[in-house]
């Protein structure tokens, strides 16, 4: 069974930094892209990347590009997201999801995390 | 940058009636759009892809048509489950790009 396992709820301060994690099973996780989505409170989607586990190619929105950093680690098939100063707007749920078709960096997301809130405030 | 257009932004239903969301792109984008199901607190489930096809195990009221830059998304008889949020989504594989429509709420009437 194909799973996405999110880490859980953070609570930070302006400017403090953050990684959220995604840790993918029940499939060859190095050989499908994995995505990030925002979903700011009572508002709609928002993609903000992807990566290739296999060789870390990566992706961005250009919204999201420079403001956060988007990593894997294939021997422990764990995608993450990294702030390095966070601002109240980053307070949002954020989800990882698997690009459903091998190899394709944009496409349908067929498996999702669960989700993890950020809430950023001083 | 490819803009989808999703309407309405909510529409209110009662259980049985036929329901019909659109989303335009600025754009012709062949058949590169999915339609996704967001319950509140829950994370989107894919139901329709490539603009027509039925994700596996997704019940036959859900289908979806189009092509080019105009799509709809149609449940044909309305159930107590579905009351939700709904997202088209394009996926550009060449520019590596996805963006979302701005979803559509669907409540009881």
């Amino acid at each position: 069974e194909v799973q996405l396992v999110q880490s859980g709820a953070e609570v930070k301060k302006p400017g403090e930094s953050l990684k959220i994690s995604c840790k993918g099973s029940g499939y060859i996780f190095r050989t499908y892209w994995i995505g990030w989505v925002r979903q700011m409170p009572g508002k709609g989607l928002e993609w903000m990347g992807i990566i290739y586990p296999g060789d870390s190619d990566t992706r961005y929105s250009p919204s999201f590009q420079g403001q956060v950093t988007i990593s894997a680690d294939k021997s422990i098939n764990t995608a993450y997201v990294q702030w390095s100063s966070l601002k109240a707007s980053d307070t949002a749920m954020y989800y990882c999801a698997r690009a459903g078709r091998s190899g394709e960096v944009a496409t349908i997301f067929d498996y999702w995390g669960q989700g993890t809130l950020v809430t950023v405030s001083s | 940058d490819i803009r989808m257009t999703q309407s309405p932004s909510s529409l209110s239903a009662s259980v049985g009636d036929r329901v019909t969301i659109t989303c335009q792109a600025s754009q012709d984008i062949s058949n590169s759009l999915s339609w996704y199901q967001q319950k509140p607190g829950k994370a989107p489930k894919l139901l329709i892809y490539d603009a027509s096809n039925s994700e596996t195990g997704v019940p036959a009221r859900f289908s979806g048509s189009g092509s080019g830059t105009d799509f709809t998304f149609t449940i044909s008889s309305l159930q107590p489950e579905d009351f939700a949020t709904y997202y088209c989504q394009h996926y550009d594989n060449l520019r590596s790009f996805v963006t979302f429509g701005g979803g559509t709420k669907v409540e009881i009437k």
